[in-house]
């Protein structure tokens, strides 16, 4: 049974530039995580989504930031323009339902230079 | 609004000794309490849960946690360590019920096994 899958699993890209992110969750899911962690800050929840509405986007740092269920299994988190303090690894998780253990995927390594 | 302490940011220990990673939680209501760990360049895998009943949880890798609600704790166990154990723990939480929605991480804490 496929887990949590994410691609890129890195990127490094110019400050300015556009990123995208890709999350595709484990099939029956219906609750979707997307999560940054830095040294700093540790792991921090940037938007949660259930059955495809996203829920709470309170920890998105910045208009710069958005995040898009286009389907019941797919996610994508969009950072337009990128800065360099936006390097972290961004994981996404999946669960069935929003208090139910949350299965990671191995996230993706972000270095904005 | 809830939070996790995880007192220490390190904890070497040698092979086949006992470790317990301590973690702390506050929270005004209800919660459910899970230890996740993460190797090297790996996303997070769940350890173990409490979500209700016993409160001696036993999860894989041969790990095990105590939920104590008077002191509002969650401590991981394992009475025996093995090299391979070496990585990253968190501690977390979320409510049972309302609230932000997610888990609340603490800031990890790094078993190191030594030979």
């Amino acid at each position: 049974d496929a887990g949590v899958i994410q691609s890129p699993r890195h990127e490094v890209t110019e400050m300015g530039q556009e990123v995208t992110l890709r999350c595709k969750l484990i099939s029956g899911h219906n609750s979707l995580f997307w999560y940054r962690q830095t040294m700093m800050r540790g792991l921090e929840l940037l938007i949660y989504f259930n059955n495809n509405v996203p829920i709470d986007d309170s920890g998105m740092p910045e208009d710069r930031f958005s995040a898009k269920m286009p389907n019941a299994s797919f996610s994508t988190l969009k950072i337009q323009p990128s800065e360099p303090r936006d390097s972290a690894v961004y994981f996404c998780a999946s669960s069935f339902g929003r208090n139910q253990p949350q299965h990671f995927g191995d996230g993706t390594r972000l270095s904005i230079l | 609004a809830q939070s996790v302490t995880q007192l220490d940011s390190q904890v070497p220990v040698f092979e086949e000794a006992p470790v317990e990673l301590r973690c702390n939680y506050s929270s005004s209501v209800s919660v459910y309490l899970f230890w996740y760990v993460q190797y090297p360049n790996q996303g997070l895998q769940l350890l173990l849960k409490y979500l209700s009943g016993s409160t001696l949880v036993k999860g894989i890798n041969g790990f095990e946690a105590e939920f104590n609600k008077s002191q509002t704790s969650f401590h991981l166990r394992k009475p025996s360590v093995h090299i391979s154990d070496t990585a990253e723990y968190f501690c977390a939480v979320i409510q049972r019920q309302g609230g932000a929605d997610g888990l609340t991480f603490g800031k990890g804490t790094h078993l190191i096994i030594q030979p």
